[in-house]
């Protein structure tokens, strides 16, 4: 498995902010990954965070929406940008250990844009 | 289109019982079928996963059942305890690009 942590674990923002996420894994891993789960709801994929390249995003997420950094195998950050109500979730952020097909998630970051 | 379809919603089960949750899928390229459990305010935890070359997994009280043919696949909790209460999710992938699609979630709650 991994240990993965996140910051912030929750914040509060303003309409037209924008906030970074920070993961942090103990590992050096080669799929990280950022998902979306709205309050009471399943998780979305946003993308999948690519070391040395530029994410890859899934249909209804655009980069500059939700520009992602990898600078090595064990961090990444999600920026929400000009933020709306409507991007309050929670954001994870999960890793995939090679040589196996599991993946474990972060504890989280709350956001909620008033 | 939602590719894995999770249910019930919700479920409500009395201490020692037996919590059954189902899932079915729709893409017979998915290869791999994991469950995961998530408390309030944590991230989901892996509790279990199954490949389709099996048709049964356990691991202590939680087994995974699995039928490739009907494209089903269900998580029984044996002998259920009040801190298994929690939100589980199905989910499935495939080959090893690690993109799960998920189920929309079972919360149990199990009752003292």
């Amino acid at each position: 498995s991994a240990v993965i942590s996140q910051k912030p674990s929750r914040d509060i923002c303003q309409r037209g902010t924008s906030l970074t996420i920070q993961c942090q894994v103990d590992s050096q891993v080669t799929m990280m990954f950022w998902y979306r789960q709205q309050p009471g709801q399943s998780l979305t994929l946003i993308a999948t965070a690519n070391q040395g390249s530029e994410a890859t995003y899934e249909s209804g997420f655009v980069i500059d929406k939700f520009p992602i950094s990898r600078p090595n195998l064990t961090f990444s950050t999600l920026t929400v940008s000009n933020m709306s109500p409507e991007d309050s979730s929670i954001y994870l952020c999960s890793v995939g250990i090679s040589g196996t097909y599991e993946q474990y998630f972060g504890p989280g970051t709350r956001l909620t844009v008033t | 289109q939602q590719q894995v379809k999770q249910s019930p919603q919700s479920l409500i089960v009395q201490k020692g019982g037996i919590s059954i949750i189902n899932c079915a899928y729709e893409n017979t390229a998915f290869d791999y079928f994991p469950w995961y459990q998530q408390f309030p305010g944590k991230g989901p935890a892996l509790l279990i996963a199954i490949r389709p070359d099996v048709s049964e997994k356990k691991e202590g009280r939680f087994t995974i059942s699995f039928n490739k043919s009907a494209k089903q696949f269900s998580l029984h909790i044996m002998d259920s305890q009040p801190g298994d209460s929690a939100t589980y999710f199905c989910a499935a992938s495939k080959g090893s690009n690690y993109k799960l699609t998920f189920g929309k979630g079972t919360l149990l709650t199990v009752n003292p």
